[in-house]
C-alpha cells in the first residue's frame, strides 16, 4: 500500500543553520508530493508541492525535489530561521483509492534564536 | 482565499454523549470534505471521505455508526461522535476540496475533543 517514512523529531537546530528533513515514500501509481506545516494553534498549511518526476517545490525558502529513483522528496532549507519552528508533514496523494492524502508522522522543527 | 474552518477548536464532554464538529469552507464551494485525526505527535490519520449529497465513506476500520458524517451542502461537513468514551479523545482535523480527483485539499484549524 501507499506510505510516507520521514525522520523523526524533534529537530533542534540554530538560527541560520542548514536543515534538511528526509522523506522517503512507497506508492502505487504515480502520486503527487507534499509538504505540509502547521504552525504552533493552527492549521495545516501547504508548504510545497510536485506533481512528477524531478520536480522542484519551493516556497519560503524551503526547497524539495521529486525523487522517483530514490522514492524521495527530502525537505530543505538553507538558513532557517526562529518562525520556521513548527511540524513539518511529508505527504502523497495518488490517483488510486480516490485521491487520499496519505501523511508522514511528522517532524518536528526547532529553531533557537 | 480557501479558507476552512472548524467549530468548536476544543470541546470538552462526558463519557456516554455525543459531540458534534462543524467545518466549514468559507468562500469556495468544497465537493469533497474528508475527515482526520490526530493522536498526539502522531500522524493525520484519514477517517472517511465525503462528498456532496452521497454518504460518507469510511477508511478501514472506523466505526460509521460511531463517526456520523453528514455533508448536506457545499460549504458545511459535520462529524458528530455518539456515545464518546476516553479513548475517542483526540485531535480531529478536517479538509476540504473544490471538486472529485487531484484538486488541492484545504486544511482546517481543528477541534480537539476530550471526553472526560
Amino acid at each position: 500500500g501507499n506510505s510516507v517514512t520521514q525522520m523523526e523529531g524533534p529537530v533542534t537546530l540554530s538560527e541560520e543553520a542548514f536543515l534538511t528533513i528526509n522523506c522517503t515514500y512507497t506508492a502505487t501509481g504515480y502520486p503527487s508530493l507534499f509538504w505540509y506545516v502547521q504552525y504552533p494553534g493552527e492549521g495545516l498549511q501547504l508548504l510545497l508541492k510536485a506533481t512528477k518526476a524531478d520536480d522542484k517545490g519551493s516556497n519560503k525558502g524551503f526547497e524539495a525535489t521529486y525523487r522517483k529513483e530514490t522514492t524521495s522528496f527530502h525537505l530543505e532549507k538553507g538558513s532557517v530561521q526562529v518562525s520556521d519552528s513548527a511540524v513539518y508533514f511529508c505527504a502523497l496523494r495518488t490517483n488510486t483509492g480516490g485521491f487520499k492524502t496519505i501523511f508522514g508522522a511528522g517532524t518536528r522543527l526547532f529553531v533557537k534564536a | 482565499g480557501a479558507v476552512v474552518s472548524q467549530h468548536p477548536s476544543w470541546v470538552i464532554c462526558k463519557s456516554g454523549t455525543s459531540v458534534k464538529i462543524e467545518c466549514r469552507s468559507l468562500d469556495f464551494q468544497a465537493t469533497t470534505m474528508f475527515w482526520y485525526r490526530q493522536f498526539p505527535k502522531q500522524s493525520l490519520m484519514l477517517m472517511a471521505t465525503s462528498n456532496e449529497g452521497s454518504k460518507a465513506t469510511y477508511e478501514q476500520g472506523v466505526e460509521k455508526d460511531k463517526f456520523l458524517i453528514n455533508h448536506a451542502s457545499l460549504t458545511l461537513s459535520t462529524l458528530t461522535v455518539t456515545s464518546a468514551h476516553p479513548e475517542d479523545s483526540s485531535f480531529y482535523i478536517c479538509s476540504a476540496s473544490p471538486g472529485q480527483g487531484p484538486y488541492e485539499q484545504y486544511f482546517g484549524p481543528g477541534t480537539r475533543l476530550t471526553v472526560t
